[in-house]
């Protein structure tokens, strides 16, 4: 099955500040790569997604970006704002069967002001 | 606009005792999952529905039960709880799963159920 490895799990930046976030995966017939966010005492909220038929995607300040040939894709939030903080998970297909994912351990983004 | 519903919100059982989470979903959508979360472990799935009379164990499944009871509800029972199942449960929600390039993998998740097992 896949192992999704998530880096670095907190980062810290000042508000204006760009922050990345990288994840790995093993299975080179995954093709779709979500990105969530979970803000404090509320479910994970999907806020972009990368399929393998493209190598970036952007969506205001958010982009991902995706390497197939490394096998690594990331999460990059420009312009951070204190309402960025939150965890963070990426997560690849289970490639097991039906629709479902396998998540990386998350990173705590703090943006101070 | 209520999307995913979980009931209850918090809840402390004792070692041995049996409970029900409840989750129900108003997007008439197909396939439902139940994942937990610990600390340093991200987010694992326990079992998941790909549509209504259907279900399938996912990667820690030991120690639950699924029920679909209709296209809206999917509920996760503990018939004797341990201190190992002390984790946060999630539901999601997705519109129609599928194989390969065909998946939808869009989930939306529930507000989650805070379980202390003592």
């Amino acid at each position: 099955g896949e192992n999704v490895e998530q880096h670095p799990s907190t980062l810290s930046v000042q508000e204006g500040d760009s922050a990345v976030i990288k994840c790995t995966y093993s299975d080179s017939a995954s093709n779709y790569f979500p990105w969530y966010k979970q803000e404090l005492g509320k479910g994970p909220q999907l806020i972009i997604d990368i399929r393998s038929n493209v190598g970036e995607k952007k969506d205001q300040r958010i982009a991902v970006t995706l390497n197939k040939t490394a096998k690594h894709f990331s999460l990059h939030i420009t312009e951070t704002q204190p309402e960025d903080s939150a965890v963070y998970f990426c997560a690849a297909p289970r490639n097991s069967g039906y629709s479902t994912l396998t998540f990386g351990k998350g990173t705590m983004l703090l943006v101070s002001p | 606009n209520a999307g995913v519903t979980q009931t209850p919100k918090f809840q402390v059982l004792k070692t041995g005792q049996s409970m029900t989470l409840q989750c129900a979903q108003d997007m008439n959508h197909n396939s439902m999952y139940w994942y937990r979360q610990d600390p340093g472990m991200g987010l694992r799935l326990i079992y998941y529905s790909a549509s209504e009379g259907t279900t399938d164990k996912g990667e820690v499944p030991n120690g639950y039960n699924v029920s679909r009871l209709n296209k809206r509800e999917f509920s996760l029972r503990l018939e004797s709880a341990a201190p190992s199942q002390t984790s946060v449960y999630f539901c999601a929600s997705t519109g129609t799963g599928g194989y390969g390039i065909t998946a939808n993998y869009g989930y939306t998740f529930g507000s989650g159920t805070r379980l202390t097992v003592v």
